[in-house]
């Protein structure tokens, strides 16, 4: 089974530029979730789909971050402008999330290799 | 809500045993464990229920204390390639579908030859 997939991997910009990632879920999951991790911390939730509807945006910085997961599987977050404090590893992760399942199954979360950004 | 993860770094010797504690000031449903090597995605390791066993995964194994809420990740015989962070997630809402996991700031853990 393919693994959650995340471009690039790695980004450098300056500040009040824009950036945009890329995720693609494991095939099937219904769930797909956006984190940013700063240097020694845990991940911290931006944003949670279930399908194409967001179930929780109550961390995301709506000011200058946005996502969007139009037909229920891709999914793509984007900065702009961006700050010097957005440099942090932004991590995707999916889960079934879907009926059939037990719950926590539905819940356990598979993440990306992640993208690096360093806004300077 | 954060939960809060001790210690946060430990150093053993291979072959030693460790214990990586999860806590929280709200009851929980369920403590997620994954373990991130640098530059890498965390990757999942086992997931504790309230009122469930404890569970284990080779030499790892994890407890869950409901009286204290607290879980603890039990590392045996420890090997090089167990070096990584180590993060919970905790869950506490047992009646809502996909309600997002907190996730401890990590315990950085390196094991020496």
């Amino acid at each position: 089974e393919a693994g959650v997939a995340q471009s690039p991997r790695y980004k450098i910009i300056e500040k009040r530029q824009s950036v945009a990632f890329w995720c693609n879920p494991i095939s099937g999951h219904a769930t797909l979730y956006w984190y940013q991790q700063i240097l020694g911390q845990g991940p911290k939730l931006l944003i949670q789909f279930q399908n194409n509807g967001v179930v929780d945006d109550s961390q995301l910085p709506k000011d200058r971050f946005s996502a969007e997961r139009l037909k229920g599987v891709d999914s793509t977050l984007k900065i702009q402008p961006a700050k010097l404090e957005d440099s942090a590893v932004y991590l995707c992760a999916s889960s079934h999330g879907t009926s059939g399942w037990s719950k926590p199954m539905m819940n356990t979360q598979y993440f990306g290799p992640g993208t690096r950004l360093t806004v300077l | 809500q954060q939960p809060v993860q001790s210690p946060q770094a430990v150093i053993l010797r291979e072959g030693e045993d460790a214990v990586i504690n999860c806590s929280s000031s709200k009851a929980l449903y369920s403590v997620h464990w994954y373990r991130q090597k640098h530059g890498e995605a965390p990757v999942f390791l086992m997931i504790l229920l309230k009122g469930g066993e404890q569970k284990g995964h080779d030499k790892i194994s994890a407890s869950f204390n409901e009286k204290k809420q607290q879980s603890s990740l039990y590392l045996t015989a420890s090997q090089l390639s167990y070096s990584g962070t180590y993060f919970c997630g905790t869950e506490k809402d047992r009646l809502m579908l996909n309600t997002p996991l907190v996730f401890g700031k990590g315990t950085r853990l390196s094991v020496i030859a």
